[in-house]
Order: C-alpha cells, then structure tokens, then sequence
C-alpha cells in the first residue's frame, strides 16, 4: 500500500532553532507539495516540485524558510530561525502529472511542529 | 484565480440524518473538483473527485457530490450520517492548467449526534 510518509510527526523546538521536516512521496510521483495547517489560516499551499524543480514557492516566507528535493524520494522543508507563529502543522503531498485519470494528491499525515 | 467558499465551518448532524455541505468555487477555467477528509491527528483523504463526464459523482463511504457549472458548486451529501463520518472536510479546486495545484475551502467540521 503506497504512501506519502513524513518525519518527524511531532516537533517541538525553541525559537531561534533550524527546523528540518522530510517527506518521501509516492514512488514514481512527479510532483511534490507543501502546505501548512493553521487554525487562523486553514490549509495553505507553501511550495511544489515538478519533477525536483520547484514550480512555485510564492506561499512560502522567503526569508526563512527553504524547500528541496534531493533526490526523486526525499523532499525537505526547512526553517531557519523559526519562530512561534510557524506553529502549525506540515503536510507533505504528492501526485503525478500529467495524470492517468488521476488527478488527485495523496497526503502524507503531517508534522505537528511547536515552536516555543 | 481560483477560490473556494464552504458555507459553514461546523454543521451538527443527528445520526441517521442527511448530511449536506456545501462548496462554490470560482474558477477562470473548467476546474477539477475535490472532496477530502480528515479525521483528527491524520492527513487528508480523498473522498470523490470531478475532472470530467458525469456530474454526479460517487466516492467513499457513501459520499456523493454534483457538479453544477451554472451554480458554481459541488456540494457533498451523504444520505445517512454515521458517528463515523465526525471529521473535517474540505473542497478544494484545481485549474486543469495549474497542474494539480490545490485550492482549498476553509473546511466545515461535521459533528454527528447519537
């Protein structure tokens, strides 16, 4: 059974601190995404990869934070200083593109970053 | 651009009731349409899914939506709510040329009373 899997799941670090959150999407999906999860601001899309090249990273704060894919089964996301309003929860999500039909995403089940 | 509205961000069920939640959208090209779900402490699953063809289209547990285009909408229903349905649902909208980018609805809660 193929899944989006993320790590860590839970993180609680102390502001100022580097924050790295790792995604290993679905074998052979070519597209990756980011979003976070607040209670304020709902489900927002930070970053996405085609094929390892970032597409759009335009709902991602450039100053701190940061997206890669280094290979075709890692993606990371980081962030540098965090700060306590980048509590929230991480969702790393894959798909492939141009679709077979497809068409949907397939969620990994987030990281729950606290930052104190 | 493309945005998504849910009427209502918590709807309270009895179970066995109907279930209706409600979803417009607005897009500058054909859209493809989505409906997922996510119970606490889990990612998103998805429920059912537009792209093209019929308009009424079936998807898990019992979840059906249509897709009006004159009325902008895609409203999920569920004939019969279960406790298990209590969970977040969210509407979301992809433009065919955006390839596979996510707009997402702000999310109704469903609360299914015994």
């Amino acid at each position: 059974d193929a899944r989006v899997t993320q790590t860590p799941r839970h993180k609680v670090t102390e502001m100022g601190q580097e924050v790295t959150m790792r995604c290993q999407p679905i074998l052979g999906h070519n597209t990756v995404f980011w979003y976070r999860q607040t209670m304020m601001q709902g489900l927002e899309l930070l970053a996405y990869f085609r094929n390892r090249a970032p597409l759009d990273d335009s709902g991602m704060p450039k100053d701190r934070f940061s997206a890669e894919m280094p290979d075709a089964t890692l993606a990371t996301l980081k962030i540098q200083p965090s700060e306590p309003r980048d509590s929230a929860v991480y969702f790393c999500a894959s798909g492939l593109v141009p679709g077979t039909g497809d068409y949907e995403q397939y969620f990994g089940p987030g990281t729950r970053l606290t930052v104190t | 651009a493309q945005s998504v509205t849910q009427l209502g961000s918590h709807v309270s069920v009895s179970e066995g009731a109907l279930v209706l939640l409600r979803c417009n959208y607005s897009s500058s090209v054909p859209p493809y349409l989505f409906w997922y779900v996510q119970y606490p402490n889990q990612g998103l699953q998805l429920l059912l899914k537009y792209t093209t063809g019929a308009t009424l289209v079936k998807g898990i547990n019992g979840f059906e939506a249509e897709f009006k285009k004159s009325e902008t909408s895609f409203h999920l229903t569920k004939p019969s709510a279960h406790m298990s349905d209590a969970a977040e649902y969210f509407c979301a909208v992809s433009e065919r040329a955006a390839g596979n980018k996510l707009t997402f609805g702000g999310g109704t809660r469903v609360l299914v009373k015994p």
